[in-house]
């Protein structure tokens, strides 16, 4: 079956400076790909997102990159702020199932 | 996000007892999910549903039975409870590949 890898699984930053979250996945079927972040005690929620038609997709200071060959894809995060911290997941979905198999998530921290 | 709600929003439960968490939304969306969250572990899918009356199993679905008699309900039962159950539990709903996430049910099981 799919599997997802996520790394790193804690990241700190600088506030200003750039994250960069990476996934890899297993099944070349695989089509759709979001990004989620939670806040602590909160549920996830999609801050962006992409499909394997695509390779790149930005949305004001997020970005996903897409490798299809290489099977993986990457958040970016540019000025982060202190609110940017929270554990983002990556996902990934086949088509037809709609069904995730998610990553392990990663905790940003922004330093003020 | 207030179109999908969970109940209760916390549990404690002993070993052995029967616990149902519930899953309600407004959307009308064809597509429901249960998936518990634990440290380490992430997000795993424990049983989805495509319609209602069409259910099927997930990454981790033993110990766990679900129904889907409406459209609306998707009902998670913990049919003897354990303590490797302690979690949290997020219900979601899709129309297409989106997933929209439920604020979470937090069960404890002593």
């Amino acid at each position: 079956g799919e599997n997802v890898e996520q790394h790193p699984s804690t990241l700190s930053v600088q506030e200003g400076d750039s994250a960069v979250i990476k996934c890899t996945y297993s099944d070349s079927a695989s089509n759709y790909f979001p990004w989620y972040k939670q806040e602590l005690g909160k549920r996830p929620q999609l801050i962006i997102d992409i499909r394997s038609n695509v390779g790149e997709k930005k949305d004001q200071r997020i970005a996903v990159t897409l490798n299809k060959t290489a099977k993986h894809f990457s958040l970016h995060i540019t000025e982060t702020q202190p609110e940017d911290s929270a554990v983002y997941f990556c996902a990934v979905s086949t088509s037809g199932t709609y069904k995730y198999i998610f990553g392990t998530g990663t905790r940003l921290k922004v330093l003020a | 996000d207030a179109g999908i709600t969970q109940s209760p929003r916390y549990k404690i439960t002993e070993t052995g007892r029967q616990v149902t968490l519930m899953c309600h939304q407004t959307w009308s969306h064809s597509y429901m999910f249960w998936y518990r969250q634990d440290l380490g572990h992430g997000l795993r899918l424990i049983y989805y549903s495509a319609a209602a009356d069409i259910t099927d199993k997930g990454e981790v679905p033993d110990g766990y039975v679900v129904s889907r008699s409406k459209t609306e309900n998707f009902p998670l039962t913990l049919e003897s409870a354990t303590r490797s159950q302690t979690s949290v539990y997020f219900c979601a709903s899709s129309h297409t590949e989106t997933q929209y996430f439920g604020p979470g049910t937090r069960l404890l099981v002593l």
